[in-house]
């Protein structure tokens, strides 16, 4: 696709749930980012995929999220037993192998509300 | 843990120059500065990057002093839509390096 696609793009769940966040990036990038942004806060990092590298999993907040790349494309974020401070905006980005290494692409975002 | 230091908030009059600050006192020789924004309720946008020298594009520029240790992004012509939050950001420019967002420089482009 032409943009790094993300979805739901809306998600309300009731706490307790698992929920799952899908990214699509654009074609061709091999190095795919997650990030969250909480209401009025700033972007904190969750976890990278470089290529065929181990993921960077440093940001994730606990062991109830996790993120698997498939085939070096898409990407699903899963939240498991969601509590209420897990609502927050969850953005995806990507970037390519080439000039400009540092411009990332990011998608709409998925926005997570926990009842 | 971010690198920079950057202004809360930040007011321009339409038409005019906006000129955004940002400290990075303990910039590495081999870290390049990096300035994205965010529009309300959008993802971030890239802006510019540079490691020394001053960068120009169609969105902006950027000028880093000649010690590294400090930045300025320049929007020549602030537009109302140019309200957003900007964010600098000191990195490796190596591929797959994590970004480290602060909570930037709220910029409010009044009428």
């Amino acid at each position: 696709g032409a943009g790094v696609s993300q979805s739901p793009s809306n998600k309300v769940t009731e706490k307790g749930k698992d929920v799952e966040l899908r990214c699509d990036p654009i074609s061709g990038h091999t190095a795919l980012y997650w990030y969250r942004q909480s209401l009025g806060q700033g972007l904190e990092f969750l976890i990278y995929f470089q290529g065929n590298s181990a993921p960077d999993k440093s940001g994730l907040p606990s062991d109830r999220f996790s993120a698997e790349r498939t085939g070096g494309s898409v990407s699903t974020l899963t939240i498991q037993r969601t509590q209420q401070e897990d609502s927050a905006v969850y953005l995806c980005a990507s970037s390519s192998r080439g000039r400009n290494t540092g411009e990332l692409f990011f998608g709409e975002g998925s926005r997570l509300t926990v009842l | 843990d971010a690198k920079t230091t950057q202004p809360p908030s930040m007011d321009c009059a339409e038409g005019r120059a906006a000129n955004l600050p940002c400290n990075h006192s303990t910039i590495s020789g081999n870290e390049y500065v990096y300035w994205y924004r965010q529009i309300h309720s959008q993802g971030p946008q890239y802006i510019i990057h540079g490691l020394k020298n001053n960068e120009t594009n169609e969105m902006a520029s950027l000028i880093i002093t000649e010690d590294r240790k400090s930045s300025t992004l320049i929007l020549p012509h602030a537009t109302l839509r140019d309200t957003a939050v900007y964010y600098c950001i000191v990195r490796v420019e190596s591929y797959g390096q994590n970004f480290v967002f602060g909570p930037g420089t709220r910029l409010s482009v009044l009428p």
